[in-house]
C-alpha cells in the first residue's frame, strides 16, 4: 500500500463543474505539496500547507492533519485546468517527498 | 521572477551516447535538487545540492550518472553512456533551503524538466 493515495486516478469532467481531487497519507508530515504537472512534463507549484486552508484564484485546498487528509478543489473548471495533479507530503526532518501517483484531470469545453 | 530553467527541453540520442542537462535554479536558492521521473511514476530523487555542496547523492547511479555545481548556483546532470532504461523526464528543482519545520523555506520549485528518449 502506499504511502499515498490519491483519488481518483483518473477524472473527466465538463467545463464549469466543481473538481475535488483526495489525498490520504499514511505517515507523520511536516507539510503537504499539490503539484500540477502538464504533459510536457514541467512541474508548478500549487499549494504548499500544514494546516488549514489555501486559496489560489479557482483553487482551494484543505488539510486535516488528525485524518491525514487533503483536498485540492477546483472551482468552476477550465480545458486548460487538465493536468496531472500531485499530491507529494513532507515527512518531519526530511526534504525528501513522498510522491502519491497522481490524478489524472481532463476538462472537456 | 523567473522560475527554474532547464535546458534541452527534449533530447533524443542513440544508446552509449552521452548526454548532458542543464539548470538555473531560482535566484537566490541555495539548495538544488535532481529529480528523475518514468512515465506513470513520481519523482525519484537523484542528488540534492546545499550550495556546492553534494549533501545526498545517495540515489545517484554513480557509474554512469554525475552531476556538479560548481559556483553554487547553476547545475549539470550527466549520463555517461546512455541506456535505453534512462529515457525519462529529469527535474531540476530549488528552494531557498533546507530548514526543519520551515515550510517556506522547504518548499521546492520545479522547472519544466528534460524528456530523454534514448534510442
Amino acid at each position: 500500500k502506499n504511502e499515498v493515495e490519491q483519488s481518483p486516478q483518473n477524472l473527466t469532467a465538463q467545463e464549469g463543474e466543481f473538481i475535488t481531487i483526495n489525498c490520504s497519507y499514511s505517515v507523520g508530515i511536516s507539510a503537504l505539496h499539490w503539484l500540477q504537472q502538464h504533459p510536457g512534463g514541467g512541474i508548478v507549484s500549487l499549494f504548499m500547507l500544514s494546516s488549514g486552508k489555501k486559496k489560489h484564484g479557482r483553487l482551494i485546498a484543505t488539510i486535516n492533519i488528525q485524518e491525514k487528509h487533503s483536498s485540492l478543489h477546483i472551482t468552476a473548471s477550465h480545458p486548460r485546468d487538465s493536468a496531472v495533479y500531485i499530491c507529494a507530503v513532507l515527512p518531519p526532518g526530511t526534504y525528501k517527498y513522498i510522491f502519491g501517483t497522481g490524478t489524472r484531470l481532463k476538462v472537456l469545453a | 521572477e523567473a522560475g527554474v530553467v532547464q535546458s534541452p527541453r527534449y533530447k533524443i540520442i542513440e544508446k552509449k551516447q552521452p548526454v548532458a542537462f542543464w539548470c538555473n535554479p531560482i535566484s537566490g536558492h541555495n539548495t538544488l535538487y535532481w529529480y528523475r521521473q518514468n512515465l506513470g511514476q513520481g519523482p525519484e530523487l537523484l542528488i540534492r545540492y546545499e550550495n556546492e555542496e553534494a549533501v545526498d547523492d545517495s540515489q545517484l547511479p554513480k557509474d554512469r550518472f554525475s552531476a556538479e555545481r560548481l559556483k553554487g548556483v547553476d547545475s549539470t546532470l550527466k549520463i555517461q553512456p546512455a541506456e535505453l532504461g534512462d529515457s525519462a523526464v529529469y527535474l531540476c528543482a530549488s528552494s531557498p533551503g533546507w530548514l526543519a519545520g520551515q515550510d517556506h523555506y522547504n518548499e521546492q520549485f520545479f522547472g519544466p524538466g528534460t524528456r530523454l528518449t534514448v534510442l
